[in-house]
């Protein structure tokens, strides 16, 4: 079964450090997404990626977030400067077709955990 | 953002008990998914609507998507030990919209 990979699995880093959270989703995949959710809340959306570009995206991804697609396999959140509240478990997906009106599964992976110190 | 009012927040049932739990907005949405949750992993997405009134099951999972496109239902039939977790209602128009969820707790 394809699955979509994320690391590293737990990130800690200081206030006000970059991290880049990196993401393969499954290869014959168009549509990427990162989703957050902090701890014992609901999951949030935070931006949708499709023919390297981004398609839609929620208001908590602000200038301080940017996803990148930097060759045919990776898709990766970059965070510039992280802030406390940033601490949560970011979740990348992906799925083949417009989930609109055709019948596919959007796959999630397995997370990574952020803790800003 | 929108509001996805998803009830109960949290269900307590003897196996074997059948569930069910709902998911409100105040807007319309094209398309109405349902995901579990297990303690620690991503959601893994149940069931997917995309027209309104569709009725869909996935083995004791059965879902609609109601009529005028605010609102979607989820029923698990016999439930099971395995049942137990986190179950989320996502609406999804020009982006996804997640419901607060509902913790199902299934006593042996």
């Amino acid at each position: 079964e394809p699955e979509v990979t994320q690391t590293p699995s737990h990130q800690v880093t200081q206030m006000g450090q970059e991290v880049i959270l990196r993401c393969v989703p499954i290869s014959n995949h168009l549509y990427f997404y990162w989703y957050r959710q902090i701890l014992g809340q609901k999951v949030e959306f935070l931006v949708s990626f499709y023919n390297n570009e981004i398609s839609e995206k929620s208001e908590i991804f602000d200038d301080q977030f940017s996803v990148e697609r930097p060759d045919g396999s990776n898709f990766t959140l970059k965070i510039r400067s992280t802030k406390l509240e940033d601490s949560a478990m970011y979740f990348c997906a992906s799925h083949y077709w417009p989930l609109e009106g055709v019948t596919d599964t959007q796959y999630f992976g397995p997370g990574t955990r952020l803790t800003v110190l | 953002g929108q509001q996805l009012n998803q009830s109960p927040q949290s269900m307590f049932i003897q196996e074997g008990e059948d569930v069910s739990m709902n998911c409100t907005s105040s807007s319309i949405f094209n398309t109405w998914l349902w995901y579990k949750q297990d303690p620690g992993e991503g959601p893994v997405l149940l069931i997917a609507l995309y027209k309104a009134g569709e009725l869909t099951s996935n083995g004791r999972l059965t879902a609609q998507f109601g009529i005028t496109r605010k609102d979607s239902f989820l029923n698990i039939s016999a439930s099971i030990p395995s049942d137990v977790g986190i179950y989320f209602c996502a609406g999804f128009g020009n982006q996804f919209y997640f419901g607060t969820g509902t913790s199902l707790t299934v006593i042996p």
